[in-house]
């Protein structure tokens, strides 16, 4: 058990809909990282917070955002859903969000667009 | 442009033997980095790390070993288990800048028992 939590573990949904994914991270962890994974491809970095702000972004599609609220819980909301997106979603967490710490990932969400 | 590239996209080893899981990378401003393991409905554990100041680091059956000149690491895993069959991610980061990580393709190792 890495320590962080995502939630939902499935999710099913149609094109054009609109999704909230949700991740608590390691106790003590001030940063959280978002990570799609598509079909037999490797971690595609999303974005990155530390402490309630926007760190560093990575491959993020302008429709999707995410925040990172005061208790560090973060939320990574999807819109205008296509086909494509069907992938796992993964969050990560570290304590300082330097690049010389290990991250450590929750499951996932499995994301189904119909 | 794909930075950090693992080649085989599947190995399987004998139970017993040694597993060298390979990963190459093109950026020479990455300075750290790691593997992780990853079994089906889990996301990735991390297994182990190696700043580029070493050129090798060890953790129980896992060595990692990092060429700087060549660009080049790799996972050692002596002797293999039945429960290592899992898909490896390598990934790297450089400790200027974002820290993001990069991650590679993964290869799915299996150990036949």
């Amino acid at each position: 058990d890495s320590g962080v939590t995502q939630t939902p573990k499935h999710l099913i949904t149609a094109t054009g809909q609109r999704v909230t994914l949700r991740c608590s991270p390691r106790s003590g962890d001030l940063s959280v990282y978002w990570y799609q994974q598509s079909l037999d491809q490797g971690l595609q970095f999303l974005i990155q917070y530390y402490n309630g702000e926007e760190r560093a972004k990575g491959n993020i599609l302008e429709r999707f955002s995410a925040q990172q609220f005061p208790d560090l819980h973060s939320e990574l909301n999807l819109s205008s859903l296509e086909l494509g997106d069907s992938a796992l979603y993964f969050c990560a967490s570290s304590p300082l969000g330097q690049g010389n710490q290990p991250q450590h990932f929750g499951d996932g969400t499995r994301l189904s667009i119909l | 442009d794909q930075q950090v590239k693992q080649n085989s996209p599947s190995l399987s080893v004998q139970e017993g033997r040694i597993s060298i899981l390979n990963c190459d990378y093109t950026n020479s401003m990455f300075d750290y980095f790691l593997w992780y393991k990853k079994y089906p409905a889990e996301g990735p554990t991390f297994l182990i790390s190696i700043s580029s100041i070493k050129d090798k680091n060890e953790d129980g059956r896992f060595t990692v070993f990092l060429n700087k000149s060549a660009k080049h690491l790799s996972l050692h895993i002596v002797p293999s288990q039945p429960g290592d069959s899992a898909v490896y991610f390598c990934a790297a980061s450089a400790s200027s800048g974002t820290y993001k990580y990069i991650f590679g393709t993964g290869t799915r190792l299996k150990v036949l028992a």
